[in-house]
């Protein structure tokens, strides 16, 4: 146990469709880092928050957002959702600063049919 | 944009075969770290390398990161089935991103 939680698990939504997803980070990491990643595919970055500001961007769609709250918890925001969209979502968290070791949580498994 | 390369994609091998996964970076890296994704589950870290030439042992696993720091391995001897899964490589540039590879997807046949 990474000590990382997402919740939900599994969710399953309709094209058009808007979801969040929500993640805890381990306690005292300030960094919160989110991926997707397609059936048996690489790990896309998508976005990291340290501390709640947005620190790096990576490959996000506009349809995608993010934020990172006071107490450090983070949510992922998918809308208009495509069949594409289909995927596993990871959040990790890191300490933040110079410690960067990422430990990723169970992931949430995003079905849009 | 910076990349961090990763070969093979696949590799079959056979329970008791030695196994290597190679990273390659455009840029100098500040560290580069390992994980391990099992089948079903989510990337668990391995190990983290920071010095030029650096090499670290874990048990029948040893990583290396090159000299320039631009490259690193991971060797496995004497594969097992419990070493199943994909390893992904993730370099820092000392920015606040961390690129990973694709992964090595590895294959053990008993």
């Amino acid at each position: 146990d990474s000590g990382v939680t997402q919740t939900p698990k599994h969710l399953i939504t309709a094209t058009g469709q808007r979801v969040t997803l929500r993640c805890s980070p381990r306690s005292g990491d300030l960094s919160v880092y989110w991926y997707q990643q397609s059936l048996d595919q690489g790990l896309q970055f998508l976005i990291h928050y340290y501390n709640g500001e947005e620190r790096a961007k990576g490959n996000i769609l506009e349809r995608f957002s993010a934020q990172q709250f006071p107490d450090l918890h983070s949510e992922l925001n998918l809308s208009s959702l495509e069949l594409g969209d289909s995927a596993l979502y990871f959040c990790a968290s890191s300490p933040g600063g110079a410690r960067n070791t990422q430990y990723f949580g169970p992931g949430t498994r995003l079905t849009v049919l | 944009g910076q990349q961090v390369m990763q070969i093979p994609q696949y590799q079959h091998v056979q329970e008791g075969e030695d196994f290597t996964t190679y990273c390659n970076s455009s840029t100098t890296l500040s560290n580069i770290q390992w994980y391990k994704q099992r089948p079903g589950g989510h990337p668990v870290f391995l190990i983290q390398l920071v010095k030029s030439g650096e090499v670290k042992k874990q048990k029948r696993l040893t990583f290396q990161f090159g000299e320039a720091k631009k490259n690193s391995s991971l060797h496995i001897t004497a594969t097992q089935t419990t070493d199943v899964g994909t390893y992904f490589c993730a370099g820092d540039t000392g920015g606040f991103k961390t690129i990973f590879g694709a992964g090595t997807r590895l294959f053990v046949k008993a």
